[in-house]
């Protein structure tokens, strides 16, 4: 069965606390993975896409990373305003719809 | 660019009454669409895909008769949630998917039904 396993679930940083959060997937194939970022009553907001392993993409303080298994999101030097739910999800194949993890929430404490 | 939009952001209604939920892309064509609810502090819960001119594929679970989407066009496809009680108030979520696949989500809309 094809899973997405995000860890931890919750995070808590002090600001400037640099870390990294972790999306594990075990899935028939991979078109793409991809990394949301939702704040409280709002609908997901796209960060990235990573489609290979080795890929790394990066913004402002975000960096995603993607392995055959796994795939990191760096915060660097955290600010409050980073504080928001970090979901990752996958694209199997063809029009299949995306398969999300349960998310992260993270917490930036000024 | 790839904005998806949804209207109405909020919306009150009384039970037994129909409510409809638009979900549309404002930059760019979408053959795919999908629409997903979501309780407070939980994961996103997939309710459809929708396709552009034909019939939506349901999740297991969720009643098409309740819960009638249309994908009438390219940039356009809409949720009612018919004679609606106040078990269907929650928050609901359009996406749609574009080039290389990639999918954005729209603001959300929620239904509050008294």
């Amino acid at each position: 069965e094809d899973q997405v396993t995000q860890s931890p679930e919750a995070l808590r940083l002090q600001e400037g606390e640099s870390s990294s959060l972790n999306c594990s997937y075990t899935v028939s194939g991979l078109r793409g993975l991809f990394w949301y970022r939702q704040d409280p009553g709002k609908g997901p907001e796209f960060l990235f896409t990573l489609y290979s392993a080795g890929e790394e993409k990066e913004k402002e303080r975000l960096k995603a990373t993607l392995t055959k298994k796994e795939s990191f999101l760096h915060i660097t030097a955290p600010k409050p305003e980073d504080s928001a739910t970090y979901l990752c999800a996958v694209h199997i194949s063809g029009n299949t719809p995306l398969v999300f993890g349960k998310g992260t929430r993270l917490s930036v404490i000024a | 660019g790839a904005v998806v939009s949804q209207h109405p952001s909020r919306v009150i209604c009384k039970s037994g009454t129909s409510v409809k939920i638009e979900c549309r892309s404002l930059d760019f064509q979408a053959t795919t669409m999908f629409w997903y609810r979501q309780f407070p502090k939980k994961s996103l819960m997939l309710m459809a895909t929708s396709n552009e001119g034909s019939k939506a594929t349901y999740e297991q679970g969720v009643e098409k008769d309740k819960f009638l989407i249309n994908h009438a066009s390219l940039t356009l496809s809409t949720l009612t949630v018919t004679s609606a009680h106040p078990e269907d108030s929650s928050f609901y979520i359009c996406s749609a998917r574009v080039l290389r696949n990639e999918q954005f989500f729209g603001p959300g809309t929620r239904l509050t039904v008294l």
